[in-house]
């Protein structure tokens, strides 16, 4: 059973630029979970995601971020007119459906590590 | 809000000895995960612990939860190269399903 896969792993954007970073969930995993690792910083909860649907993005900065996962297909996170400050570790995880109302445990990706020059 | 705190943030120590990793959290914790991270890479899954006065061993690695579920330490046993990297402690979020805090991460060094 392969583990949960992030491509690319480098990224690097000028300015401006449209960044996007893939996700595929292990298999039988339906929820996925975006995170955030800047430099000198913890990790940071971003989006929770189920097929089609956004659970909770409060993690998410109100402008230029936008996360899906759709029918079919990897989970996607969208970073538009990346800046600076953008340049991160970006972590996915994925879990399988909760069982009882409690919550599974997340397994995370690789990570894609985004340079903004 | 709820913050995790890892103690030391730094630890060296010489191969074959044993090491305590701890986490306080500043409310009780639903969920307590551990992950270990090596350098530029994802982080592994280590454990979970969910019940007050919970403990779960792996190999050489041992987790508990304390009665109050406010605090979790790892302790490992006669410490390997291999298990040097940063060890990061998990929380669930009361009333936040899937959101996950971390605490600042424990950087571990084994000296051969």
């Amino acid at each position: 059973n392969a583990g949960v896969m992030q491509n690319p792993r480098h990224l690097v954007r000028r300015r401006g630029q449209e960044a996007r970073l893939r996700c595929s969930p292990m298999k039988g995993h339906s929820h996925v979970y975006w995170y955030r690792q800047l430099p000198e910083e913890g990790l940071k909860f971003m989006v929770y995601l189920q097929k089609e649907n956004i659970i909770d993005e409060s993690g998410m900065p109100k402008e230029r971020f936008s996360a899906e996962f759709p029918k079919e297909g990897p989970s996607i996170l969208r970073i538009q007119q990346v800046v600076r400050g953008d340049s991160a570790a970006y972590f996915c995880a994925s879990s399988p459906p909760w069982a009882g109302g409690s919550q599974e445990t997340q397994y995370f990706g690789p990570g894609t590590r985004l340079l903004v020059l | 809000s709820q913050e995790l705190e890892q103690s030391p943030q730094s630890l060296i120590v010489q191969e074959g000895k044993n090491l305590t990793i701890n986490c306080t959290s500043s409310k009780t914790l639903y969920g307590l995960y551990w992950y270990k991270q090596k350098y530029g890479e994802g982080l592994i899954f280590l454990m979970m612990l969910q019940k007050g006065g919970e403990e779960k061993s792996h190999e050489k690695i041992t987790a508990k939860l304390d009665e109050k579920k406010q605090q979790s330490s790892l302790h490992i046993t006669a410490s390997q190269p291999s298990h040097a990297g940063i060890y990061l402690c998990g929380a669930g979020v009361y009333n936040q399903g899937g959101k996950l805090i971390f605490g600042q991460g424990t950087e571990l060094s084994v000296k051969p």
